[in-house]
């Protein structure tokens, strides 16, 4: 299966605990990014990875997330000192190189389906 | 903020009839795209529309652009069980994509 993966694809963890998540992105693809979905809402971008390098972060990436993409092909989604809001779906999607001003299909992953109890 | 958002937010039909989704957004576009989402799943790119594109087609879907009025519309005809899923218009450019609230489709075996 040449999909992108994600993994685990359910963590339950108490508040104030870390968790990392994991993707691995199409390996053609040089884009990949990260969202979060909560229950009745669309994707929100969270930040993305052109290779390795992270291009932009959403707002809603707290100084409590970390990303990173080391040698440009899988990520890591890390969340520090978890809170109760941070119970979601974390999707991560990746695409081909772009025009800054276009964008292209994505291919998402199951996501990760994260619980903070 | 999210950028698109869907029209209705809930849809039910019968099967084999068709399905009509609607999607707004507030600024300029290249091009839009739609998604299907199954339940507790990833999304799955459906279509993508260039902003100089008035409709396209693929297998059962129809999607139409009106950039004047910043909308677009999405239509599945001859809806099957199998089609029931939530439905996401996209917008953006290349570092992001702004998804709007999604419409929920069920269509009745």
């Amino acid at each position: 299966d040449t999909g992108v993966s994600q993994n685990p694809r359910h963590k339950i963890t108490k508040r104030g605990q870390n968790v990392t998540f994991r993707c691995d992105p199409i390996s053609e693809h040089n884009r990949l990014y990260w969202y979060r979905q909560t229950l009745g809402q669309g994707p929100e971008f969270l930040t993305y990875f052109q290779n390795e390098a992270q291009l932009e972060k959403s707002r809603l990436l707290s100084d409590r997330f970390s990303a990173e993409r080391p040698k440009g092909s899988f990520s890591t989604l890390e969340i520090q000192r978890t809170e109760q809001g941070d119970s979601a779906m974390y999707l991560c999607a990746s695409s081909e190189t772009a025009p800054w001003d276009t964008s292209y299909e994505q291919y998402f992953g199951p996501g990760t389906r994260l619980t903070v109890t | 903020s999210q950028q698109g958002e869907e029209d209705p937010q809930a849809l039910s039909i019968q099967e084999g009839e068709n399905a009509t989704m609607n999607c707004s957004y507030k600024t300029s576009i290249n091009n839009l795209q739609w998604y299907r989402q199954n339940s507790g799943r990833g999304l799955v790119h459906l279509i993508l529309i260039r902003s100089n594109e008035r409709e396209k087609h693929s297998g059962r879907l129809r999607v139409t652009l009106d950039t004047s009025k910043k909308s677009s519309s999405l239509l599945i005809t001859a809806s099957r069980a199998a089609d029931t899923a939530s439905y996401f218009c996209a917008t953006g450019r290349a570092n992001n994509l702004f998804f709007g609230t999604g419409t929920r489709l069920t269509v009745i075996p």
